[in-house]
């Protein structure tokens, strides 16, 4: 299959919780990216974290990688009824390939 | 980040006809770009990889000659869906690799969204 996995698959919560998106894939990966992508419309990066980085954060966003485990979770802080969107994880292959592998993506509603 | 523009953003056409979806990079030159297919509710999909000057690498099970992708300069790259038919019907997304990028972080375009009659 060329996409990993992510859950959930739709996620609704109140506005001020937080949201917690995990991401497997299966292969060896350079760095691991995520994505928003509003209804009908293109996409927006949000944040990259390479293979060798295990933590990172991007304002109220925060990316944590396991590669012994292959997965990702992204986890966005204090959540606004504008972070309505979907969410997909992105994979970039080792091995020079410069192949972005997409996952199943998950469908977030932030209720004011 | 680069800036990507895709022309049309949407387009009708009938069964049969063939239609042309333009990918360009304003502002980065690019050697490689990509041309994703996403259709409703789900994920992208990689149809193929685009290099200026050689012939496109597609994915398996998608058909090179139905999908016809020219990559002709440095700033643009298009791809063709040739005899167009309602399962055709999709997002069509294409994105810019820079050329000299060194962290390979790709810059997307909008979307083409074509619709088949």
């Amino acid at each position: 299959s060329q996409q990993g996995e992510e859950d959930p698959q739709a996620l609704s919560i109140q506005e001020g919780e937080n949201a917690t998106m995990n991401c497997s894939y299966k292969t060896s990966i350079n760095n691991l990216q995520w994505y928003r992508q509003n209804s009908g419309r293109g996409l927006v990066h949000l944040i990259l974290i390479r293979s060798n980085e295990r933590e990172k954060h991007s304002g109220r966003l925060r990316v944590t990688l396991d590669t012994s485990k292959k997965s990702s979770s992204l986890l966005i802080t204090a959540s606004r009824a504008a972070d309505t969107a979907s969410y997909f994880c992105a994979t970039l292959l080792s091995g020079g390939y410069n192949k972005l592998i997409f996952g199943a993506g998950t469908r977030l509603a932030v209720h004011p | 980040g680069a800036v990507v523009s895709q022309h049309p953003s949407r387009v009708i056409c009938k069964s049969g006809t063939s239609v042309k979806i333009e990918c360009r990079s304003l502002d980065f030159q690019a050697t490689t770009m990509f041309w994703y297919r996403q259709f409703p509710k789900q994920s992208l999909m990689l149809m193929a990889t685009s290099n200026e000057g050689s012939k496109a690498t597609y994915e398996q099970g998608v058909e090179k000659d139905k999908f016809l992708i020219n990559h002709a300069s440095l700033t643009l790259s298009t791809l063709t869906v040739t005899s167009a038919h309602p399962e055709d019907s999709s997002f069509y997304i294409c994105s810019v690799l820079p050329s000299g990028t060194y962290n390979n972080e790709q810059f997307f375009g909008p979307g083409t969204r074509l619709t088949v009659l």
